[in-house]
């Protein structure tokens, strides 16, 4: 069956601290991937999608980065967190055409 | 750039009353229409698609809504609220020969008082 798995669950990081939160996909192969981020009063806001093996896009102007470096993995890195960075990230994906998305349990990020 | 708005952000509402939160994108192809929902600390699920057919889509716990296309909406519609809806709900699009990453609203949260 097809599974996606997103950790840590939660995180408290410092101002200035590096991120790195990891998505992997179970039971598919060359899924679309993508890295949502929710905060307070904004929705769902979708920071990067992945077609492929280091074909990477991106949404939003930001401090955070995304590489895939396998075809079922994708990260989330920055190498200095701000205080807007904190949210709550959910990593999805999907199949090519977009006819169903499936998401992570999300991680919640909080910087101090 | 593709968008969807959801004007309702907050609504408040009695158990038993109807329910209808508005849903507008901006996309001249071809869609896929979606309403996710999220539990108080539970996880996005999704009540229901629509892909092509019908525009009169069904979906679980006695939602539904309707697409139509010369109005560019996807309004989610229940008639009778329970508390246990309680939630935040989400529309989003994607388009299947053009854009395929899902592009949600802004939210509307939804308080049933018992």
């Amino acid at each position: 069956s097809q599974t996606i798995h997103q950790w840590p669950a939660t995180l408290v990081q410092p101002v200035g601290s590096p991120l790195s939160l990891e998505c992997t996909v179970e039971g598919t192969s060359n899924p679309n991937l993508y890295w949502y981020r929710q905060a307070a009063g904004r929705g769902l806001q979708l920071l990067f999608y992945s077609v492929g093996i280091g074909q990477i896009s991106s949404e939003v102007p930001q401090n955070l980065s995304a590489s895939r470096p396998q075809d079922r993995q994708f990260i989330l890195s920055s190498k200095k967190l701000l205080l807007s960075d904190s949210g709550f990230y959910l990593c999805a994906w999907s199949v090519s055409g977009g006819n169903g998305y499936t998401f992570g349990s999300g991680t919640r990020l909080t910087v101090v | 750039a593709q968008s969807v708005s959801q004007h309702n952000h907050h609504v408040i509402l009695s158990e038993a009353a109807s329910l209808e939160l508005g849903c507008n994108y901006s996309y001249g192809g071809t869609v896929n229409l979606f309403w996710y929902v999220q539990y108080p600390g539970q996880h996005l699920q999704l009540l229901l698609k629509y892909f092509s057919g019908d525009p009169l889509v069904k979906g679980i716990k006695g939602f539904e809504a309707e697409f139509i296309k010369s109005k560019f909406s996807f309004n989610l519609r229940k008639p009778s609220v329970q508390w246990s809806d309680t939630a935040e709900y989400f529309c989003a699009v994607n388009a299947p020969l053009g854009f395929q990453k899902l592009v949600f609203g802004t939210g509307t949260r939804l308080l049933v008082s018992p």
